[in-house]
């Protein structure tokens, strides 16, 4: 079965400090990965995806994610955080057999020290 | 363009009744996925529809169904709630999922009492 890990529930980091949000995943077919971002009170929002081709993917706000299909692994860094980064942060695949259900990772709150 | 519109978006219930929650996809989207979220559970898949047919559905009892219409919006029912059925329920709509790009919306809030 497939399925989604992001080791940590919860990450404080002091402003303009790098994070790394951690991700894993489980399946037996080929994948598409993305993270989303949920700020309070607000639905879930695509923040980046590697689809094909390199395997480090960036997103308009700084943020980077690579993959590594030997580690099933799909971690997001960013090298300096700032207090609107404050949010939860999923991880997520998409079977490429199926495409009809996308398989969510239990999310990561990161809280931005100032 | 418009984005995605959940209504209600916040309500409240009674045990034993029962909801429907409406969602309406961002033009042009076909395929509108339901979610729910809880603190404990995290985004559970609930079911996702395609032109009017459901193409996958997640591991909920009965109690939860769905359906879209023909202009793809979608409506979710919960009948016989219950104390754990209160939750943020979420819809996502997408061109296609292969797409990868999921747009949601801002939720519907459900307390059940």
């Amino acid at each position: 079965a497939q399925s989604v890990t992001q080791l940590d529930s919860q990450v404080p980091v002091f402003e303009e400090a790098p994070v790394e949000l951690r991700c894993n995943y489980s399946s037996s077919v080929s994948v598409y990965l993305f993270w989303y971002v949920q700020y309070p009170n607000q639905g879930l929002q695509l923040l980046l995806k590697y689809l094909s081709g390199s395997t480090l993917v960036e997103s308009i706000n700084g943020f980077e994610a690579e993959f590594n299909k030997s580690q099933t692994s799909f971690h997001l860094r960013k090298p300096s955080v700032h207090i609107s980064d404050t949010a939860e942060y999923f991880c997520a695949v998409i079977m490429k057999t199926s495409y009809d259900k996308v398989i969510f990772g239990p999310g990561t709150s990161l809280s931005v020290i100032p | 363009k418009a984005g995605v519109t959940q209504t209600p978006r916040y309500l409240i219930k009674t045990r034993g009744q029962q909801v429907t929650l409406s969602c309406s996809p961002i033009s042009g989207h076909r395929s509108v996925s339901w979610y729910q979220q809880t603190p404990g559970q995290g985004l559970q898949f609930l079911f996702e529809y395609f032109s009017e047919t459901q193409r996958n559905k997640g591991n909920f009892p009965g109690r939860f169904s769905g359906r879209q219409f023909s202009n793809s919006r979608s409506e979710m029912n919960v009948s016989t709630l219950e104390l754990g059925d209160s939750a943020l329920y979420l819809c996502a709509s997408s061109l296609e999922l292969a797409t990868g790009e999921l747009f949601f919306g801002e939720g519907s809030r459900l307390t059940v009492l």
